[in-house]
């Protein structure tokens, strides 16, 4: 079936531009996670959406980032003022259930270049 | 607040030979770790995942990996590689602490695993 889907897969913007990055998760999965991959480091946890609850925004690095989640499904990841430092792989993922249990499922990510 | 140290960030393998990636942890109870792969331009693959039971877990295209408590380590072992294996190769660790009950996944830093014809 259909994986994680993102969009765009590459994406150049100057600095102190807005960006919006897309999410399609897995059909049926409630749980949704953005993570950011910098250059020779690990994964960054940045945002959690779980159903209609509140989301845990503790991994967002500065309120430039917001995110949300429409009806459940596809999420936007918008980054204002985009800086040099923002560059980097964004990855989603989503899960069928909440708790370690449940593995996630990452898309391709959408590659950040700001120049 | 856990955390995972992936002590080699490349290694080099020949084709057929053995391979053992290392993982260490730090978390306060019982972890729920997970192993990861990374292909070039592609996002992450589960490998294989540990949350209780059998301390030696199989996973997927012939890895396996031994939880050892005593030592905080989940390292990842392959008998015979193959150049398809090539990838960045992630540990992790996962903790239900997220708002909603999430499972906040802390990944290491990687190792970048290379194959020699």
């Amino acid at each position: 079936g259909a994986g994680v889907s993102q969009s765009p897969s590459n994406k150049v913007t100057e600095k102190g531009k807005d960006v919006e990055l897309r999410c399609d998760p897995i059909s049926g999965h409630t749980a949704l996670y953005w993570y950011r991959q910098s250059l020779g480091q690990g994964l960054e946890f940045l945002i959690y959406f779980q159903g209609n609850s509140a989301p845990d925004k503790s991994g967002l690095p500065s309120d430039r980032f917001s995110a949300e989640r429409t009806g459940g499904s596809v999420s936007t990841l918008t980054i204002q003022r985009t800086q040099q430092e923002d560059s980097a792989v964004y990855l989603c993922a989503s899960s069928p259930a909440t708790g370690p249990n449940s593995p996630l499922h990452f898309g391709n990510g959408t590659r950040l270049t700001v120049t | 607040a856990q955390s995972v140290t992936q002590p080699d960030i490349h290694i080099t393998v020949s084709e057929g030979a053995s391979l053992e990636l290392r993982c260490n942890y730090s978390y306060g109870a019982t972890p729920y770790l997970f192993w990861y792969v990374q292909s070039p331009g592609q996002g992450l693959q589960l490998l294989l995942k540990y949350f209780s039971g059998d301390t030696l877990v199989q996973g997927i295209k012939g890895f396996e990996a031994e939880f050892k408590r005593s030592q905080s380590s989940f390292n990842l072992r392959k008998p015979s590689v193959h150049w398809s294996d090539a990838a960045e190769y992630f540990c992790a660790v996962g903790a239900r602490v997220l708002t909603g009950g999430g499972n906040k996944l802390t990944f290491g830093t990687g190792t970048q695993l290379k194959v020699e014809l």
